[in-house]
């Protein structure tokens, strides 16, 4: 099956800094890549995804990139706010069902 | 993206009893999936639930330990049978059309053996 593996698991930046996350995914029939955001207590929220025929896509200060040939897709998130704060999980599909990453803990510091 | 509630939000349970967690989405969705969260750890994918046939276990989860059930395109369930601590976990469903991709997850049930 899918693995997927997350680095780093924790992450902590000053507000307004950078914070980038990565994965590799095993499965090279993996076509849909999202990325998830759980505050404490809640749901996974569905942040931003992106498919198996696209290179790059944005949403406001959220950016993912995937690189087919290496396997390895990448969250962006810029201009870090306090709210930002919480943990990531990344995830990969071939067929609907998601394998998730291990996670990354981000703390965004005031 | 679909509304999607579950019941109940947690409970405490004995070791040896049985519990079903309920899925409401609040549309009818293709796909619905049920997932296991340890306390600090990822989402692991338990089974998809198949509308009108048997669902789809993934490797270390059983039919007997985690009957399922989707008697249509909006509510599936799912049971956790005969209970030990080791099935303390927070279950969550997820719900997607299947036209893309995206999936969306209940608020979860935090579930606690004792």
């Amino acid at each position: 099956g899918e693995n997927v593996e997350q680095h780093p698991s924790t992450l902590s930046v000053q507000e307004g800094d950078s914070a980038v996350i990565k994965c590799t995914y095993s499965d090279s029939a993996s076509n849909y890549f999202p990325w998830y955001k759980q505050e404490l207590g809640k749901r996974p929220q569905l942040i931003i995804d992106i498919r198996s025929n696209v290179g790059e896509k944005k949403d406001q200060r959220i950016a993912v990139t995937l690189n087919k040939t290496a396997k390895h897709f990448s969250l962006h998130i810029t201009e870090t706010q306090p709210e930002d704060s919480a943990v990531y999980f990344c995830a990969a599909s071939s067929d609907y069902k998601l394998s998730f990453g291990a996670g990354t803990t981000v703390t965004v510091r005031a | 993206s679909a509304v999607i509630s579950q019941k109940p939000s947690r409970d405490i349970c004995q070791r040896g009893t049985s519990l079903t967690i309920q899925c409401q989405v609040d549309s009818q969705v293709t796909m619905m999936f049920w997932y296991r969260q340890q306390p600090g750890q990822s989402l692991t994918l338990i089974a998809t639930a198949n509308q009108g046939s048997e669902a789809t276990y993934e490797s270390g989860f059983v039919i007997d330990k985690f009957p399922i059930s989707r008697p249509n395109l909006t509510f599936s369930t799912l049971t956790v049978s005969n209970m030990s601590p080791e099935d303390s976990s927070i279950y969550l469903c997820s719900a997607g059309t299947g036209g893309t991709y995206e999936q969306y997850f209940g608020p979860g049930t935090r579930l606690t053996v004792t």
